[in-house]
């Protein structure tokens, strides 16, 4: 599985738009970029997840360059609500023979008035 | 529709007993994984459980065990608690594997304490 690297805090103002980038410079042809969030006391929550260029929900957009080595989670306009630990996984296609997710230490994110 | 299922909430525990977790899953879901988060630690894969077998283990000790009942709810078994098993443990769930990929729904988890 590839390894990810993200930063491993951020501050942001209320109102702001956040770009939390990760780098998964070994990423296979069949793998995914999934970003989940967490909060204190509390089980990880699925953001969003894709493959290559521009994803976007109603939560958050992924971009992904061509070379899929990295990739950008942007948050827009956050609130003290987003305030969180924001996780980059990549995962095989078919999630994997093992079945496992694979969570670094992940971006804290604080969100300040 | 109902999201995951963990209890109790809290479980305290002292050191040398035996701790049993539980987990139902969304309804649908035959994958159920169990994970542990230590305090100011990330979450550590610990067993992965589809239609009744156990698929995958992470670096975890034999006294950490569990398994799937029919129904797809699971259970999770801590033997001989030491006091480092002082956690967080989450449960997931998620459809049948091979079709989707990354996307597994999360309980509020068991805070587990040893004395």
């Amino acid at each position: 599985l590839a390894k990810t690297t993200q930063p491993i805090s951020m501050d942001s103002y209320e109102g702001q738009e956040v770009n939390i980038t990760c780098s998964h410079n070994n990423i296979a042809t069949n793998d995914y970029i999934t970003w989940y969030q967490q909060f204190p006391s509390q089980g990880p929550r699925f953001i969003i997840q894709g493959y290559k260029t521009k994803v976007t929900n109603e939560v958050a957009s992924l971009f992904i360059p061509a070379d899929r080595k990295s990739s950008t989670l942007s948050l827009p306009r956050v609130s003290l609500s987003d305030t969180a630990v924001y996780y980059c996984l990549v995962v095989p296609y078919y999630g994997g023979s093992q079945g496992n997710l694979i969570f670094g230490k992940g971006t804290k994110l604080s969100v300040k008035p | 529709e109902a999201g995951v299922t963990q209890s109790p909430t809290h479980l305290i525990k002292t050191r040398g007993q035996q701790a049993t977790l539980r987990c139902s899953p969304i309804s649908g879901h035959t994958s159920v994984y169990w994970y542990q988060q230590a305090l100011g630690l990330g979450l550590q894969f610990l067993l992965w459980y589809d239609e009744g077998e156990e698929r995958n283990r992470g670096n975890f000790p034999p006294r950490f065990s569990g398994r799937q009942f029919p129904n797809y709810s699971s259970e999770l078994n801590v033997n001989a608690l030491e006091l480092e098993d002082s956690a967080l443990y989450l449960c997931a769930s998620s459809p049948t594997p091979g079709q989707g990929s990354g996307e597994q729904y999360f309980g509020p988890g068991t805070r587990l304490t040893v004395t």
